[in-house]
């Protein structure tokens, strides 16, 4: 089973302070990286697929990088505001298959 | 509005009643899928269909049944409910190969099975 692992488990900041967490998974049979955004009480929802080294890609405040050969992404988020209080989620699809794994998540919570 | 629903949003249930939940999506979409999400476990893939008719085991299908008759609707079916099945479950949808592209979440359904 494809390991894909997230940290930090859990983040507090004050609002105004920029962040970023990591997702890692292994570098062989690289074939997508995906970031999701899931606020409680609501559903994942998409911010980017990735699938090329050396990919950055940006929404807002939001943006990712990723880093194939070594196996991880890095999701910044620049003057986190309360509204970015959410579990973010990472996924990787094994093989050439269709099944995604997620990671365990970073749970990100801004105080005003 | 472009949508997965799923219903019902919330069942409480007893070991052993069968019970479907259903999935529907008004995209066009070919990749279905459905997850499961337990505290401290992550979101885990209980199946997936690739398009009408050609549906695939994910890492979690023990106890669960689906179908895919028409491109629109996934159902998740449990013949026989266990409580170890109670968890938060959500379909998800995407354009086409679901490696390549993003995921739309429907709104989840909670299921207790007593």
């Amino acid at each position: 089973i494809l390991n894909v692992e997230q940290s930090p488990q859990s983040l507090h900041v004050q609002e105004g302070d920029s962040t970023n967490f990591t997702c890692s998974f292994p570098s062989s049979n690289f074939y997508a990286l995906h970031w999701y955004r899931w606020e409680t009480a609501k559903s994942p929802e998409a911010l980017f697929v990735m699938t090329l080294n050396g990919d950055e890609k940006k929404k807002g405040r939001i943006s990712a990088t990723l880093n194939t050969k070594e196996g991880y992404s890095y999701l910044y988020i620049k003057g986190s505001q309360p509204e970015d209080s959410a579990t973010y989620l990472c996924a990787s699809p094994r093989d050439a298959g269709n099944m995604l794994t997620f990671g365990g998540g970073t749970r990100l919570m801004v105080k005003p | 509005e472009a949508q997965v629903t799923q219903n019902p949003r919330y069942l409480i249930t007893v070991t052993g009643k069968k019970l479907t939940v259903t999935c529907s999506q008004n995209m066009n979409h070919e990749y279905m899928s459905w997850y499961r999400q337990d505290p401290g476990l992550g979101l885990r893939q209980i199946y997936y269909s690739m398009n009408v008719e050609v549906t695939d085991k994910g890492d979690v299908p023990e106890g669960y049944k689906v179908s895919r008759k028409e491109k629109r609707n996934f159902p998740l079916i449990l013949e026989s409910p266990s409580p170890n099945q109670t968890s938060l479950y959500f379909c998800a949808s995407s354009l086409s190969e679901g490696r390549h592209n993003e995921q739309f979440f429907g709104p989840g359904t909670r299921l207790t099975v007593l």
